[in-house]
């Protein structure tokens, strides 16, 4: 049974620094992950997808990695801004087509003006 | 283009009433799955759905059920309210199976609280 775990829960960091948050899973044979962001009491955003067939995946400010044999993934946002705050979710698909993602709990991060 | 519609957004039950939540995907998203968020976890599956049959079951009681319309719209429905049912129920919808590209859209989510 898959399980993902995100580390740390809850971060808290001044504005501009840079910052990784971490993912991982117990089972390799993953299709594809996803990193979501999820603001209080609101839905998921998708903020990048990135294929099992790829290292990592670029939007912006925000940068995932994917270590596939290793079971982690990186989403590291540089020069943070307090509109980052939110919780940020990682979550994997286990084979192709129709299949339900698997979440971690999450990281609470807060960005500190 | 409108992305993934929740309705309603919040309510508020009594135990031992039934619920029905409703979502629309994505236009040209043929799957739509269901997922359960109780405060301070992760989302939880409980149904998906592609072509209007049942692809997917997560470890859910059988109060819950859900169905998808030939619009590809879907309802999720819970009979019996506990006060443990309590949470945030989310709605993704993807593209149609097969394809390389799986990336899940949410929507808004429905706040169900039972009382």
């Amino acid at each position: 049974k898959q399980e993902v775990t995100q580390i740390p829960a809850a971060l808290s960091v001044p504005e501009g620094e840079n910052l990784v948050l971490n993912c991982s899973f117990t089972d390799s044979a993953i299709y594809n992950l996803q990193w979501f962001r999820q603001d209080p009491g609101k839905g998921l955003t998708s903020l990048l997808l990135i294929q099992s067939s790829q290292r990592e995946q670029t939007s912006g400010r925000l940068n995932a990695s994917l270590d596939k044999s290793s079971g982690r993934s990186t989403l590291y946002i540089a020069a943070s801004q307090p509109g980052d705050s939110a919780t940020y979710l990682c979550a994997v698909h286990g084979r192709p087509g129709n299949t339900p993602l698997v979440f971690g709990k999450g990281t609470r991060l807060s960005v500190i003006a | 283009d409108a992305g993934v519609t929740q309705s309603p957004t919040h309510l508020i039950k009594t135990r031992g009433q039934h619920v029905t939540l409703r979502c629309s995907p994505i236009s040209g998203h043929k799957s739509v799955s269901w997922y359960q968020q109780v405060l301070g976890q992760g989302p939880q599956f409980i149904f998906q759905y592609y072509e209007k049959e049942e692809r997917g079951r997560g470890n859910f009681p059988d109060r819950f059920s859900a169905r998808q319309f030939p619009n590809y719209s879907s309802e999720l429905n819970v009979n019996a309210l506990l006060l443990g049912d309590s949470a945030l129920y989310l709605c993704a919808s993807s593209p149609w199976a097969g394809t390389v590209n799986t990336e899940a859209f949410f929507g808004q989510g429905t706040r169900l609280t039972v009382v």
